[in-house]
């Protein structure tokens, strides 16, 4: 199984300030067809997760352009420019490359 | 407007069957793979199953294959969890995903 692997954030981040997160896949996830196979999802607290971030770097329908992701095919990073209150909550990469679909253990962002 | 609306969880005793549902609206159900996936309390996201938009493949995590079924009735859109032989460490809330639109989960807890 491929392992997905993310980083800590220093919590807590001041408002206004950018955060990135990190995600580390145990194999390339970049395909023939030139995507990458990774997603990134926020999770806030109570709620469903939420699509952020699809082929490592497009962004979802209505998601603002404040997140955007990056890498190359093992390690990512989805930055997160002035964050506010509403980006609380926990991310996720996750690969989609081959069954089974895998997830990393989540990354808190807590605001100051 | 999409919609995913999940049904059927709640307490189960070990060993026992439940099935779950995920009602759809707002798009072409049809046209679409949908997933199962899982979140034990307090812990991360963890993909259960996958089926391809005409329900031809199906796609399982090794701990649940053998005692899970997927499917899906496109006439009803409505996405389906067959789940036997239940232990412990199925309890979960389980989501019905487009990927990019969630439901909002439904609790399984499997206890004596």
């Amino acid at each position: 199984d491929i392992v997905m692997t993310q980083g800590a954030l220093p919590n807590p981040v001041p408002s206004g300030e950018s955060a990135s997160i990190t995600c580390q896949s145990s194999k390339s996830l970049l395909h023939s067809n030139g995507k990458t196979y990774l997603n990134w999802y926020l999770q806030r607290p109570g709620q469903s997760p939420q699509l952020l971030i699809y082929w490592m770097s497009t962004r979802a329908s209505g998601v603002s352009d404040r997140f955007s992701g990056s890498g190359s095919g093992t390690d990512f990073t989805l930055k997160i420019s002035s964050v506010e209150a509403e980006d609380v909550g926990v991310y996720y990469c996750q690969q989609f490359l081959e069954y089974p679909w895998t997830f990393g253990g989540g990354t808190k962002l807590e605001l100051k | 407007e999409v919609q995913l609306v999940e049904s059927g969880g709640g307490l189960v005793q070990p060993g026992r069957s439940m099935k779950l549902s995920c009602a759809a609206s707002g798009f072409t159900f049809s046209n679409y793979g949908m997933a199962w996936v899982r979140q034990a309390p307090t812990k991360g996201l963890e993909w259960v199953a996958t089926i391809s938009y005409d329900g031809s493949s199906t796609y399982y995590r090794d701990s649940v294959k053998g005692r899970f079924t997927i499917s899906r009735d496109n006439a009803k859109s409505t996405l389906y969890l067959q789940m036997n032989s239940l232990r412990s460490e199925d309890t979960a809330t389980y989501y019905c995903t487009r990927v990019d639109y969630w439901g909002q989960g439904v609790m399984v807890t499997v206890s004596s």
